[in-house]
Formats: structure tokens, sequence, C-alpha cells
């Protein structure tokens, strides 16, 4: 099944612990991505891939890092999580980056 | 940055009845994208229209593209309670990201 994964789906850690969201898609997509998304925010992208070894930076990069080894898997970094990046985070991925999105479930994240 | 911006908000209406949702954008672009999310879900495409297309079906949905407005709008035709949804309106710059607006909030009630 054509999918976009992400783990963990829930995850609640404390300020200044380094995190990791992983990211993984079965439809060997050169673009991915990841989005977080707030209440009256709507998505806003963190950062995008073009390919493998290419990342750039979305609107809201701040306290993210991303890397792009294999086409398969794009994680999301958070090396000292703070308050403000609790969110709902997705990643999304396609052929092409003005393409359809396929979207993963998301992670519900949540700094104390 | 460019930015989508649906209009209204928030709609609300009775199964059976249209829902139209209007999209606005900023600066060209070559694709604009409408997609449903179900409350705090994945997002799910719905359609693609491509900046030298005016209109495009799918099912119950009709998307029309002015790009003279910078507009879009989503209708979908006798709503039923499963549309019950947040929709959103993506559009892409010329370098590589996507531009989502904050979406419009759909309540079909039964």
């Amino acid at each position: 099944e054509a999918q976009v994964t992400q783990n963990p789906r829930y995850l609640i850690t404390v300020t200044g612990k380094k995190l990791t969201v992983t990211c993984s898609q079965n439809m060997n997509h050169e673009y991915m991505s990841w989005y977080r998304q707030d209440p009256g925010l709507g998505l806003r992208q963190i950062y995008y891939s073009m390919n493998v070894e290419v990342t750039d930076k979305g609107d809201v990069p701040e306290g993210y890092k991303v890397s792009r080894k294999e086409k398969r898997n794009f994680p999301l970094i958070l090396e000292s999580p703070s308050p403000n990046q609790t969110s709902l985070y997705f990643c999304a991925s396609s052929q092409g980056w003005r393409e359809t999105q396929y979207f993963g479930p998301g992670t519900r994240l949540l700094v104390l | 940055s460019q930015q989508g911006e649906e209009d209204p908000q928030a709609l609300s209406i009775q199964e059976g009845e249209n829902a139209t949702m209007n999209c606005s954008y900023k600066t060209s672009i070559n694709n604009l994208q409408w997609y449903r999310q179900n409350s705090g879900r994945g997002l799910v495409h719905l359609i693609l229209i491509r900046s030298n297309e005016r209109e495009k079906h799918s099912g119950r949905l009709r998307v029309t593209l002015d790009t003279s407005k910078k507009s879009s709008s989503l209708l979908i035709t006798a709503s039923r309670a499963a549309d019950t949804a947040s929709y959103f309106c993506a559009t892409d710059d010329q370098g590589g990201k996507l531009i989502f607006g904050q979406g419009t909030e759909l309540s079909v009630k039964p």
C-alpha cells in the first residue's frame, strides 16, 4: 500500500531533550516536506527536500533540522525543543514539488 | 511569501445544500490544489488545477481558477454530513515551497 508513515504518532517531552520524528514513504517520491499545524495558522512548511541530499528551508525552519540521506526517509530533528514547538506535525511526499502531496497521519508533539 | 487565504473561515450548512469556499493568493502560480482534513488527521488531496485551466470537476466537486483575480473556488454540491471537514488550498511558489492557507471549516448538519 502506497503510504507515508510517521513515528511516533504522539510524543510528550521536556524542554531541551533532543528528539527525532521519522518520516518514510514507499512511493519513490522525489519531493518530501515537513509542516506544522497550529490553530488559526493553518499549515506552515518547515523544510522541504527536492531530492536526496538536497534540503531547503520553508517558512518556519528555526529550531528544526532535517536530513535526506535516502530517497524514502526524511527525518525531522529538534535539537533542543522548546514549548513553542508544541504542535501537530505532518510529513508529506510527492513525485514533483508542484504535484499532489501525500500526507502522513501526523505527529502530536507536546513540549513541557 | 505568498499565501493562500481561504474564505470563509467557517461555514455551516444543511445536508443537501451546496458549499462554496474561496481561496486567494498573491503571486503567480503553476498549480493550485485543494485538500481536505478530517479532524486532526492527515490531509487528503482533492483536486489539482493548473494555471492554464479554468475549471475542473471531480464527482461532486467543482474547482474554478481565475488567474487574473488570483483566486480559486471549491464548490461541493449536494453536501453530506461526511463532507464535514476543514478544506485547504495550496499554491506553489517559484522555488520549491508549497503555501497552504488557514483553511475553511465546513460543518454539514444532517
